[in-house]
């Protein structure tokens, strides 16, 4: 149940910018929408994350929809050490034991390759 | 401050052998968490534990056992190993104040456990 939808995979120029969509048109008024990064099967990396406004931290920009049913994760000048795959993910942020509090669903991802 | 330190790296075990899967945390995080990833597939949830004391199922609980004696440390039990159960594993921890996620907050991952079972 990741709740989101994302292509299967994605290239970009180096020194381009990298922008990957994510679908989450079922997500609710108190879920996040995070996104991680896998680089060669290492632990996932955080990059950003965002409830409604749009969010920029040194790594990118996350950019939401007024509706929230979409997002665009974007790393403005991409680099060969960007290529990995990109999760976009929606969290529950809720108070409790026993409810789907702090899970991390995710989908098999984006693979962003960035070619010289 | 070390982050997320998972031990053994890499591991093969025979069918119906047991053995435990270390974690453990230096950042004082109160939520631990151990995900299990299957070859080109996305992580799934194994457990989890909101504290000292506090461990629930995840999605795919089926096989593992985990306790949770100290705040540190978050060790993942696999009893009877079955080739099922072949993967690589990732634990993982967060900060949430009050056990309140509105924030938002960060979970850190490990660099995982590569198990093989044969």
């Amino acid at each position: 149940d990741a709740k989101t939808t994302q292509p299967t995979s994605m290239d970009c120029a180096e020194g381009r910018a990298a922008n990957l969509p994510c679908n989450h048109s079922t997500i609710s008024g108190n879920e996040y929408v995070y996104w991680y990064r896998q680089i060669h099967s290492q632990g996932p990396q955080y990059i950003i994350h965002g409830l409604k406004n749009n969010e920029t931290n040194e790594m990118a920009s996350l950019i939401i929809t007024e509706d929230r049913k979409s997002s665009t994760l974007i790393l403005p000048h991409a680099t060969l050490r960007d290529t990995a795959v990109y999760y976009c993910i929606v969290r529950v942020g809720s108070r409790g034991r026993g409810s789907t509090l702090g899970r991390l669903y995710f989908g098999r991802g984006t693979q962003l390759t960035v070619w010289p | 401050n070390a982050g997320v330190t998972q031990t053994p790296k890499f591991r093969i075990l025979k069918i119906g052998q047991s053995m435990t899967l270390q974690c453990a945390q230096d950042m004082n995080h109160n939520y631990m968490y151990w995900y299990r990833q299957d070859p080109g597939m996305g992580l799934k949830l194994i457990y989890y534990s909101v504290g000292a004391g506090i461990t629930d199922k995840g999605e795919v609980p089926n096989g593992y056992n985990v306790s949770r004696s100290t705040t540190e440390d978050f060790p993942l039990r696999l009893e009877l190993a079955a080739p099922s159960q072949t993967s690589v594993y990732f634990c993982a921890s967060s900060y949430s104040p009050g056990g309140d996620l509105g924030s938002g907050n960060t979970i850190y991952f490990g660099e995982g456990s590569w198990l093989t079972v044969v």
